[in-house]
Formats: C-alpha cells, structure tokens, sequence
C-alpha cells in the first residue's frame, strides 16, 4: 500500500457524462499531481495542486477541471467525455518523504 | 522543453539473461532521474531514484542505474531477470531545484518479456 488511495478503481461511462475521480494523498503531504495513462500518449502530467491551490498545469483539456480540498484530498473532473478519454488517471502525492503513486483509476467511454 | 527518449518499444529476453533498458534524456539542468516499473493493471512502483552523487544507484528487486551526464543517459541494468520482472518501464525525468513544483516526464515506456 502507497499510501495514496484513489477512487474508484474502475469507472465505465457514456460519451457526453460528467465523472469525478478522487485522490487522497499521503499523509502529510500537501502536493497532489494528476497524470493520465493513455495507449497513444503515454504517461501525461495533467496539473498540481499544492495545499489548495493550483501550482502547475500540463496537458490538461478545458474540459477537464481539478481541485484540492481543505482535507487534502483532490478531485479530477471530466466532463463531456469523449471516446478518447479512456485511460488510467493516475494521482501522485508529494512529500518530505518523495514522490508516490497511487493505483489508478481506469476509466472507460463507451 | 524536458523529453525522455526510451528507444526500445519491447524487449525479451529469457530468464536468468542480463537485461538493459535504455533511457535517453533532454533537460536543461542536471535532473532528478527515476525508473518505474508497472505490472499489467497495476500502478507505478518506484524501482530507484539518482538525485546527486554516486552516478551509479541501486534499487529495489536488484535493479540499478547508472548516471552517465556526458550521454544524457540513465540506464536500467538486471545481472540476471526473473520470471516476475515481466512488466513495463518507464524511465522519468523531474526538475532539480527542489521546491514544491515536481511534475514528472515520462519516456513511452519499454515493455519486458520473460521467456522461461
């Protein structure tokens, strides 16, 4: 266990839904890193927040939104999905202690 | 702009051979190097870091990594593979400066088979 918890672990949706991911970092760590797994683009950094705020963005679509509670924990949104969407969105905490993955969320547009 | 360059797509080789994964880096500065390893369905597990000194680094399930600046390089090396280290690697690059900016770059990742 990374101790980064994402949920879920499977989501499988329509082309046009709205999802939400979840992300809840290490403890202690108040950096969050959204990146996204896909056949054709590889293992991309979507955006960072630190300690509630926004600190870096990456290839993240319009569509695409994210936030980070006062908790902590961080939330991808995705909406309007489309076919090319599907992917393994991976959340990233960083720490005194380094830089962990979570296990990811697969999602699926059908 | 950073870029990591893994040049082998897919590699095999039989258990108990030597392995090496290349991994070619872009990067204005010396960066922080990582290599991680992901089994089908499963996320990224760190398999070892170079942030400063020794250039060669050693890793968890008997991996290393040697540093190479001169090349830009920071290759994977295995004396002798094991059925379990079938899985695919990403080699990635991150600033050095420390900070709380620390997005990663990753390279396309080369997939290892096994043959028994």
């Amino acid at each position: 266990d990374s101790g980064v918890t994402q949920t879920p672990k499977h989501l499988i949706t329509a082309t046009g839904q709205r999802v939400t991911l979840r992300c809840s970092p290490r403890s202690g760590d108040l950096s969050v890193y959204w990146y996204q797994q896909s056949l054709d683009q590889g293992l991309q950094f979507l955006i960072q927040y630190y300690n509630g705020e926004e600190r870096a963005k990456g290839n993240i679509l319009e569509r695409f939104s994210a936030q980070q509670f006062p908790d902590l924990h961080s939330e991808l949104n995705l909406s309007s999905l489309e076919l090319g969407d599907s992917a393994l969105y991976f959340c990233a905490s960083q720490g005194y202690r380094g830089y962990t993955f979570g296990s990811g969320t697969r999602l699926t547009v059908v | 702009a950073q870029s990591v360059t893994q040049p082998d797509i897919h590699i095999t080789v039989s258990e108990g051979a030597s392995l090496e994964l290349r991994c070619n880096y872009s990067y204005g500065a010396t960066p922080y190097l990582f290599w991680y390893v992901q089994s089908p369905g499963q996320g990224l597990q760190l398999l070892l870091k170079y942030f400063s000194g020794d250039t060669l680094v050693q890793g968890i399930k008997g991996f290393e990594a040697e540093f190479k600046r001169s090349q830009s390089s920071f290759n994977l090396r295995k004396p002798s593979v094991h059925w379990s280290d079938a899985a695919e690697y990403f080699c990635a690059v991150g600033p050095n400066s420390g900070g709380s900016n620390y997005k990663l770059t990753f390279g396309k990742g080369t997939l290892l088979t096994v043959n028994p």
